[in-house]
């Protein structure tokens, strides 16, 4: 079955660590976009990415870095710079086509630092 | 970078009423509006993608229109049932940054 997975889907973290959240899709996507999630609130972008080897900050972009080097692969990594991130991140991947990208989620993860 | 606001961000009706709520954007450089619902503990899913003004989708009880003149999209539920409770997100374009959301509890 085509779909997009997310691991891990509980990750516990200490202060000071960087922790990398892993996306993989075999649905042969272009595009691929992180969001963050948290309480009461709505999907904020992090990163977003179109095509291999290239990336666009997202709105909240600080303290996260991503890497596409592959088509079916989106890792973010969250860093030490990251000043508040325990959140429930999720991503998703779209073809790319204007008013035809619809998004297809993950079931996302949830960060917790200790 | 387009501004798309919900409102309200959270409404509370009774099994059996219709409602609806809204979706705003800039009119100008538009292209697309997504609607997804997202029901707790699962990921969000699509339901409509709207490009032309005055269109106006339909799936099952629940139905959209497109203004894209004046910046704005309604999403109507007929009926509502508990089933129906969920956060409504919209998103415009291809940058896909989302609402606010707007979250429906439907009481029985």
């Amino acid at each position: 079955d085509g779909g997009i997975t997310q691991s891990p889907k509980y990750l516990f973290r200490k202060e000071g660590q960087n922790v990398t959240l892993s996306c993989e899709q075999n649905l042969n996507h272009d595009a691929m976009y992180w969001y963050r999630q948290d309480p009461g609130q709505g999907l904020r972008l992090i990163y977003y990415s179109q095509i291999v080897n290239d990336f666009q900050k997202g709105d909240i972009a600080e303290g996260y870095s991503v890497s596409r080097e592959k088509k079916e692969s989106f890792p973010l990594t969250v860093t030490s710079a990251q000043k508040n991130p325990t959140a429930f991140y999720l991503c998703a991947s779209s073809i790319l086509r204007l008013g035809a990208n619809v998004l297809t989620f993950g079931a996302g993860s949830r960060l917790t630092v200790l | 970078i387009l501004n798309v606001e919900q409102s309200p961000q959270s409404l509370h009706v009774q099994e059996g009423d219709s409602t609806n709520f809204t979706c705003s954007f800039p009119s100008s450089n538009f292209y697309a509006l997504h609607w997804y619902r997202w029901e707790t503990a699962k990921s969000p899913e699509a339901l409509f993608v709207m490009t032309l003004n005055g269109d106006e989708k339909k799936k099952g009880r629940i139905s959209a229109t497109l203004n894209t003149k004046e910046g704005y999209s309604y999403l109507y539920i007929k009926g509502s049932q508990p089933e129906d409770s969920a956060t409504y997100l919209c998103a415009v374009n291809n940058d896909m940054r989302f609402g606010a959301g707007t979250r429906l509890t439907v009481k029985p």
